[in-house]
């Protein structure tokens, strides 16, 4: 069974600082990995995806990630942090056969101002 | 309209009660999911619904009852449930299975 790994289960940045959040999975196949985000208080937002092509993905709010097959990795990152970027960050893959979706363990990231 | 709502928002109901949560998109998706998130750990899958069918169940107990009676609309029902079932319930719908789920906001539960 596919199994997704978040290493870092809190991290504390100041504003300004930047940001990499370790995701790893394990699963041979073809996935979709995907990055969500959870503000205090709201739903799980999507923050980015990769399906297919440039490993190097974009997403909202400055955020962006790398899929590197090789290390079965999906890190996201974001050159520097603000205040509003205190959430938890769940990292999620999808394996392209049972399309089942599994998520990490999540990240809960406090910016202090 | 792009997003999912789920009602209500929050529910506490006693271990003999019966209830039911909604789920509600109306972006043409035809694939619909639920989630149960316990406190500080991440959704686990409950059911997917592709166009109105059932198509995974992950092993969930009978007293969760999945129903999809159009493609808009996803309810749980609930019936004797136990305290640990206590937890936030996401629902979530994608265009099909197998592609960007969005979720709503969840209906948090309290199992008396």
């Amino acid at each position: 069974a596919q199994s997704v790994s978040q290493h870092n289960h809190h991290v504390i940045l100041s504003e300004a600082a930047s940001l990499e959040l370790g995701c790893n999975y394990s699963y041979g196949g073809t996935v979709n990995l995907f990055w969500y985000v959870q503000y205090p208080g709201q739903h799980l937002q999507l923050l980015l995806k990769y399906f297919s092509g440039d490993p190097l993905v974009k997403g909202i709010k400055g955020f962006e990630a790398e899929f590197i097959k090789s290390k079965f990795s999906f890190n996201l990152r974001k050159p520097s942090v603000q205040w509003s970027d205190t959430a938890e960050y769940f990292c999620a893959v999808r394996d392209t056969g049972f399309q089942k979706l599994v998520f990490g363990t999540g990240t809960r990231l406090l910016v202090s101002p | 309209d792009t997003e999912v709502t789920q009602t209500p928002k929050h529910l506490v109901m006693g271990m003999t009660n019966k209830k039911s949560l909604k789920c509600e998109q109306h972006m043409g998706h035809r694939a619909m999911y639920w989630y149960k998130q316990k406190a500080k750990k991440p959704p686990e899958l409950m059911f997917v619904y592709s166009y109105e069918k059932l198509s995974i169940n992950e092993s969930v107990p009978s007293r969760f009852s999945p129903e999809c009676p159009n493609s808009s609309l996803l309810n749980l029902h609930l019936h004797a449930l136990q305290p640990e079932d206590s937890a936030l319930y996401l629902c979530a719908s994608s265009l099909s299975h197998g592609e960007t789920q969005y979720f709503g906001p969840g209906t948090r539960l309290l199992v008396l």
